[in-house]
């Protein structure tokens, strides 16, 4: 069974870039087949979807967020990152990645979610 | 990409049904079958609970069914048990290739 795992910083300060990693088990990303994503949920709210990418480097984006935005992926150590630039406060919330069924762009596997937090 | 509307809650007691909403436009819910629906516990990450509208993934009870009809999708759990309380997603492609969330509703198992 496919497994996820979000790291990276939990402190970014404002005006800094975000960057976060999914390192992917039990499948293997450059195989093909999914698409792979990044979901955020703000402390208490919603979800809200970041954006996908296909292992061949094809991107989708939100459109609210496509300019500071940036999702790649290195099949060589089967994980895809996420930028996010000249964060905010606004952009403090848990992140989440996820695996997509490619057909109905469904997140089925989700990582745990890691908490960041943009704070000077 | 506006989010898709729900109910902020629902409540209702062991045993009973509930149905939760889900509405959204034409470019969205109402033009692909591909509305999905999610349980997250606190703390936890959200769980596929639907896929395409009515499908559930193996190992989730069939008391949780999904419908849709026009811009609007349905979750119904029939026979509420305790651990069935929880916030709940739905999401749904949309026409820019992408995917939007609703905006979740809590349940509470009186």
């Amino acid at each position: 069974q496919v497994q996820l795992q979000e790291s990276g910083p939990g402190l970014v300060k404002p005006s800094q870039t975000l960057s976060l990693t999914c390192t992917v088990s039990g499948g293997s990303i450059s195989s093909g087949g999914y698409y792979w994503s990044w979901i955020r949920q703000h402390p208490g709210k919603g979800l809200e979807w970041i954006g996908y990418i296909y292992y061949s480097g094809s991107t989708y984006y939100n459109p609210s967020l496509k300019s500071r935005v940036t999702i790649s992926v290195d099949t060589s150590k089967n994980q895809f990152s996420l930028k996010l630039s000249s964060v905010t406060a606004a952009d403090t919330a848990v992140y989440y990645c996820a695996r997509v069924e490619p057909t109905t762009v469904t997140p089925d596997y989700w990582g745990q979610g890691t908490l960041v937090t943009v704070s000077s | 990409q506006s989010a898709l509307t729900q109910p902020a809650s629902v409540s209702g007691s062991p045993g009973q049904s509930i149905t939760i909403s889900c509405t959204g436009t034409s470019s969205d819910v109402g033009g692909y079958n591909y509305v999905s629906w999610y349980q997250q516990h606190p703390g936890k990450a959200p769980k596929l609970m639907i896929y395409e509208v009515s499908n559930r993934p193996s190992g989730v009870p069939d008391r949780f069914s999904g419908s849709k009809s026009g811009n609007t999708a349905s979750l119904t759990i029939s026979g509420l048990q305790a651990e069935d309380e929880a916030d709940y997603y739905c999401s749904s492609y949309t026409s820019s290739s992408t995917v939007v969330f609703g905006g979740g509703t809590k349940l509470t198992v009186l």
